[in-house]
């Protein structure tokens, strides 16, 4: 199994510009997890989706971010406009039912905006 | 308002000594996890608790959930440089609308000199 698969690793693009963030999860994970790491506020949960459905996105920043869950194998997190204060590392993880399972998260992505 | 509190935040120490993380709420968890992160790289699931006064060991790592399930602890026994990491608490929530999700604490960085 290759895990959770993030792209791009790095990004690094200016302010106002659309980023895209990408996530393979693992097959037959049911939830699907995206969350927002920083020195600062450590681990922050932006938005969840079980079985592709969006559950709870009361952690999305602002109407900038958006997130989708088009099919079982691939979910995407856009943020339009970026700003500075964006930049993060942004981490997927799936888990197969529940939390008792454990997460299994990505690589992460590291989004710096200047 | 943090809802789990980790201490120390950050611990020090020579090869061969013995440490103790704590993770501490005021609410009830029906699961607590503990991760260990390596720089450039996901939290790493280490174990998950779910019955209070629970106490299960990895090797030289020995973690407890607290009798009311509000706290934690990880006992990690003769340190080797290859511990040293980020660990984090994470709670599942008991009941409510936050089933399938985590709250994470803001992490010990442990570093364990040779």
């Amino acid at each position: 199994d290759a895990g959770v698969i993030q792209s791009p690793r790095h990004e690094v693009t200016e302010m106002g510009q659309e980023v895209t963030l990408r996530c393979k999860p693992i097959s037959g994970h049911d939830y699907l997890f995206w969350y927002r790491q920083t020195m600062m506020r450590g681990l922050e949960l932006l938005i969840y989706f079980n079985n592709n459905v969006p559950i709870d996105d009361s952690g999305m920043p602002e109407d900038r971010f958006s997130a989708k869950m088009p099919n079982a194998s691939f979910s995407t997190l856009k943020i339009q406009p970026s700003e500075p204060r964006d930049s993060a590392v942004y981490f997927c993880a799936t888990s197969p039912r529940t939390e008792i399972y454990g997460y299994t998260f990505g690589s992460g992505t590291r989004l710096t905006v200047v | 308002t943090q809802l789990l509190e980790q201490s120390p935040q950050f611990l020090s120490i020579q090869e061969g000594e013995n440490l103790t993380v704590y993770c501490n709420s005021s609410s009830v968890f029906s699961s607590l996890q503990w991760y260990r992160q390596e720089p450039g790289e996901g939290p790493v699931l280490l174990v998950t608790v779910v019955t209070g006064g629970e106490v299960k060991k990895l090797k030289r790592l020995t973690f407890q959930f607290g009798d009311a399930r509000k706290d934690s602890s990880l006992h990690i026994t003769a340190a080797q440089p290859g511990d040293t990491g980020l660990y984090l608490c994470a709670g599942a929530r008991a009941g409510g609308t936050s089933y399938g999700k985590l709250t994470f604490g803001q992490g010990t960085i442990l570093t364990v000199h040779p």
